[in-house]
């Protein structure tokens, strides 16, 4: 399967806690984001890149946040010091630079925060 | 800056009958718009989206939806329901690709399809 895979897929974690969640984007796609999706409500953007280059933070990714992408390949999405409220999917999806705007999901990483 | 309404959260539908998911948008500039579906405990697949030229698109499964720029719209329609459309659907907007194709998505309309 070449299209983007997250890992894990599922997270349970204690409040105060730090996780990570891995995104492979698709081969060679240039452009790779991260949306959260709480139960009930579509995906909210976070954060993208372009190659390394993180171009864009949404005002929703706190201090507590952060996202790399050191090679310009995969993604990490690290949440330090959890809280209950962060519980939610974290969609990562991955683009080329030219694709009519058309950007490709991942199956989601699941984060429960207790 | 953008932003998506979904009309219903919700839509039962019998199987073989049509159904309508209705899509508005905001915008102070042109944008692009799009229709995904998410199964259960999957991610988000592409449906259909409209870049430009003909104001109707269709999907390979028999979805199709209209863009109508005066009413700022963009429905999703299907005239024959199978119960493997019982999905989430979402309808999101982006800017020009020089905003990063960067999309904003409405709440979601859950279809149920029943027998």
């Amino acid at each position: 399967d070449t299209g983007v895979s997250q890992d894990p897929r599922h997270k349970i974690t204690k409040r105060g806690q730090n996780v990570t969640f891995r995104c492979d984007p698709i081969s060679e796609h240039n452009r790779l984001y991260w949306y959260r999706q709480t139960l009930g409500q579509g995906p909210e953007f976070l954060t993208y890149f372009q190659n390394e280059a993180q171009l864009e933070k949404s005002r929703l990714l706190s201090d507590r946040f952060s996202a790399e992408r050191p090679k310009g390949s995969f993604s990490t999405l690290e949440i330090q010091r959890t809280e209950q409220g962060d519980s939610a999917m974290y969609l990562c999806a991955s683009s080329p630079l030219n694709s009519g705007n058309t950007i490709y999901f991942g199956e989601g990483s699941w984060l429960t925060v207790v | 800056a953008q932003s998506v309404t979904q009309l219903d959260s919700q839509v039962p539908v019998f199987e073989e009958a049509p159904v309508e998911l209705r899509c508005n948008y905001s915008s102070s500039v042109s944008v692009y718009l799009f229709w995904y579906v998410q199964y259960p405990n999957q991610g988000l697949q592409l449906l259909l989206k409209y870049l430009s030229g003909s104001t109707l698109v269709e999907s390979i499964n028999g979805f199709e939806a209209e863009f109508n720029k005066s009413q700022t719209s963009f429905h999703l329609r299907k005239p024959s329901v199978h119960i493997s459309d019982t999905a989430e659907y979402f309808c999101a907007v982006s800017p020009s690709p020089a905003a990063g194709n960067k999309l904003t998505f409405g709440g979601g309309t859950r279809v149920l399809v029943k027998p």
